[in-house]
């Protein structure tokens, strides 16, 4: 099956500093990856759209200044939290859509970030 | 705007029960349903995947329905085990590239 990967797994950082997270399509192509959040005891919530070589789509509520989307290539997109803060303290969670498996969405292993 | 819901919110059985689990879904035009399982503080791992033209999947001890006219799909655990302990989620997309929509999630824990 079709592979999701994200670097790195887990990052703890001061309030204030910026983190970058990295999500590849390992065996395919994907001009479309999406980016997930997850607070504790809650269920996932799309952040974002991220496109190959044009703008990300963000969800209402997200502030697409704070949390910059890159989507330089077919296989990889990075998420940048500017600024981490507390409140920033989640799961971050991509997922890549293969149309040729009928729309199955993959999902990467998620990035545990912990800001102090 | 699609709305996915989970009944029940957790359940907790002994080890052997057959089980169901219940998502639905406001809008019935979706692409596929895919339901996951989480355990705790780890990522999401794909069940089963139903395409909206299908009634059912089935893999190992698990069976998924849907009937996208009510907007239900239901996940079918039989002989359940300690370590089928997790949170099961279901989750939409209108078309093939959408975004998915997930619901809450059903707290599962088998009692050994």
């Amino acid at each position: 099956g079709a592979v999701v990967s994200q670097h790195p797994s887990r990052v703890i950082c001061k309030s204030g500093t910026s983190v970058k997270i990295e999500c590849r399509s390992l065996d395919f192509q994907a001009t479309t990856m999406f980016w997930y959040r997850q607070f504790p005891k809650q269920s996932l919530m799309l952040m974002a759209t991220s496109n190959e070589g044009s703008k990300a789509t963000y969800e209402q509520g997200v502030e697409k200044d704070k949390f910059l989307i890159n989507h330089a290539s077919l296989t990889l997109s990075t998420l940048t939290v500017t600024s981490a803060h507390p409140e920033d303290s989640s799961f971050y969670i991509c997922s890549a859509s293969l149309t040729s498996a009928g729309g199955e969405q993959f999902f990467g292993p998620g990035t545990r970030l912990t800001v102090l | 705007k699609q709305e996915v819901t989970q009944i029940p919110a957790a359940l907790s059985v002994p080890e052997g029960e057959n089980l169901v689990l219940n998502c639905s879904f406001t809008d019935s035009a979706i692409y596929n349903l895919q339901w996951f399982r989480q355990d705790p503080g780890k990522g999401l791992t794909s069940l089963l995947l139903i395409q909206s033209s299908q009634r059912e999947q089935t893999s190992g001890r698990l069976n998924a329905s849907l009937d996208k006219s009510s907007g239900r799909s239901t996940l079918y655990i039989a002989a359940s085990q300690p370590g089928d302990s997790a949170t099961y989620l279901c989750a939409v997309p209108k078309t093939s590239y959408d975004k998915v929509i997930f619901g809450p999630g059903t707290s599962l824990s088998v009692i050994p």
